[in-house]
């Protein structure tokens, strides 16, 4: 399996501040997501991640509160921008690769808190 | 109707027990199926993956696939204290013939009592 780094694990923000999550993957990837999981909640997948392009968003999530980047095959960010209260989640990369046969690994997370 | 849906528990089994953790999902053009275990606090851990009708034995893990009805489930044979945590039913469906997201259900929280 991919070693998966996020950082930061966890951060305290203002509200209608920002943060950038980063992930970094040990080798190339085919596909790289962004999930956020909600308190008590399961996985939401809030977009998938495409090299050199725009990335693709679920329904309910938008580019303007949610950009993300993938510059190449083994780095992603997603910023969470104009934050509330209601952002504070789990927010989780996931990768998978052409070895893993649809199977997808998970970084080990970023706690947001928004005050 | 949901997705998938699992059972939120919690579940709660005596050490050395059998565990069976249930999951159905509605789309019946679903392919893939997966495990995936999440300690409090921490990322979901894959652990068991399922493509085909049956048993998929690893260890003190089954997962049991049955796409007639629909059906997903765990089974942990002599379930250990360190087997409790939130258990992650995740469906892949396919888009005319292309991958398709991978589809939570909320998780099933198990207990193994000493």
């Amino acid at each position: 399996s991919a070693v998966i780094s996020q950082k930061p694990s966890r951060d305290i923000c203002q509200r209608g501040t920002s943060l950038t999550i980063q992930c970094q993957v040990d080798s190339q990837v085919t596909m790289m997501f962004w999930y956020r999981q909600q308190p008590g909640q399961s996985l939401t997948l809030i977009a998938t991640a495409n090299q050199g392009s725009e990335a693709t968003y679920e329904s309910g999530f938008v580019i303007d509160k949610f950009p993300i980047s993938r510059p190449n095959l083994t780095f992603s960010t997603l910023t969470v921008s104009n934050l509330s209260p209601e952002d504070s989640s789990i927010y989780l990369c996931s990768v998978d690769t052409l070895q893993s046969n649809e199977k997808l690994f998970f970084g080990s997370g970023t706690q947001l808190s928004v005050l | 109707q949901k997705e998938v849906e699992q059972n939120s528990g919690p579940l709660s089994v005596p050490e050395g027990a059998i565990a069976s953790l249930n999951c159905t999902y509605s789309d019946r053009v679903s392919q893939s199926f997966f495990w995936y275990r999440q300690y409090s606090g921490k990322s979901p851990e894959l652990i068991m993956s399922i493509y085909s009708n049956g048993d998929k034995e690893d260890g003190r893990f089954t997962a049991q696939l049955n796409k007639a009805s629909q059906y997903v489930s765990l089974l942990i044979r002599d379930s250990q204290p360190s087997d409790s945590a939130t258990y992650l039913c995740a469906v892949r469906r396919f888009y005319g013939g292309s991958q398709g997201n991978l589809i939570f259900g909320k998780g099933t929280k198990l207990s193994v009592k000493p």
